[in-house]
């Protein structure tokens, strides 16, 4: 049974730093690919990043980019996500999940997800 | 504004056909990516409800189906039951932009 359990989460001010973490579990980690999908309060959801399953590439949505690292240790089934010089336009649910599909194909798809961890930018 | 287009709301009686929509454009859905739809009921977490188009995951009832042409797709839901009162996003690759884009949600509601 595959499971993902984001967290890591909390209320950050400012300009702080935060690192989620996403632990899984069911099935064999280091053959998949991970995003972050995040959902601000009231909006719809947001694409972050990508990890490839071998770590070979990362991509970034443009409002993260130079801000936030993803990573993964495949020995601890965990994906990461450190983020720093947080903003208040920040503040969302970040959901991790599970990608079915190839990125480079263009067809990732997310078949797995956690229940999502909050972060809160405020001064 | 979402670069794939949803309308904001759809609705209907329980037992009735709702159609949702995804507008995309030449970059994205219109290059030949795939369009994915999933399922969101706040606070839990989003079901991938479709996949490459049409293909529907195991669970995910036959009641959802979806298409695909030229920019656009959509998603249709039969027999309309309390419980799929949620909201719907569609999602595909834009090959300009190199990421994965969400399209801006839909709220069915189920009268």
């Amino acid at each position: 049974q595959v499971h993902l359990v984001e967290s890591g989460g909390g209320v950050v001010q400012p300009g702080r730093s935060l690192r989620l973490s996403c632990a899984a579990s069911g099935f064999t980690f280091s053959n998949y690919g991970f995003h972050w999908v995040r959902q601000a309060p009231g909006k719809g959801l947001e694409w972050v990043s990508i990890i490839f399953y071998d770590d070979s590439q990362k991509h970034y949505a443009d409002s993260v980019k130079g801000r936030f690292v993803m990573s993964r240790d495949n020995s601890k089934n965990v994906v990461y996500l450190q983020m720093d010089s947080l903003r208040a336009e920040d503040t969302a649910i970040y959901y991790c999940a599970r990608d079915r599909g190839h990125w480079t194909r263009g067809t990732s798809s997310f078949d797995y997800w956690g229940q999502g961890t909050l972060v809160t930018v405020s001064s | 504004q979402s670069v794939l287009t949803q309308p904001p709301s759809v609705s209907g009686a329980p037992g009735q056909r709702v159609t949702i929509s995804c507008i995309g454009s030449s970059s994205n859905i219109g290059a030949g990516y795939d369009v994915h739809w999933y399922q969101h009921l706040p606070g839990t977490a989003p079901q991938l409800l479709i996949y490459g188009n049409i293909n529907r995951p195991s669970g995910v009832p036959d009641r959802f189906s979806a298409s695909k042409s030229g920019t656009s797709a959509s998603l249709a839901i039969t027999g309309l039951q309390a419980e799929d009162e949620a909201d719907y996003y569609c999602q595909s690759y834009d090959s300009s932009l190199s990421v994965v884009l969400f399209g801006g949600g839909t709220k069915l509601t189920v009268l």
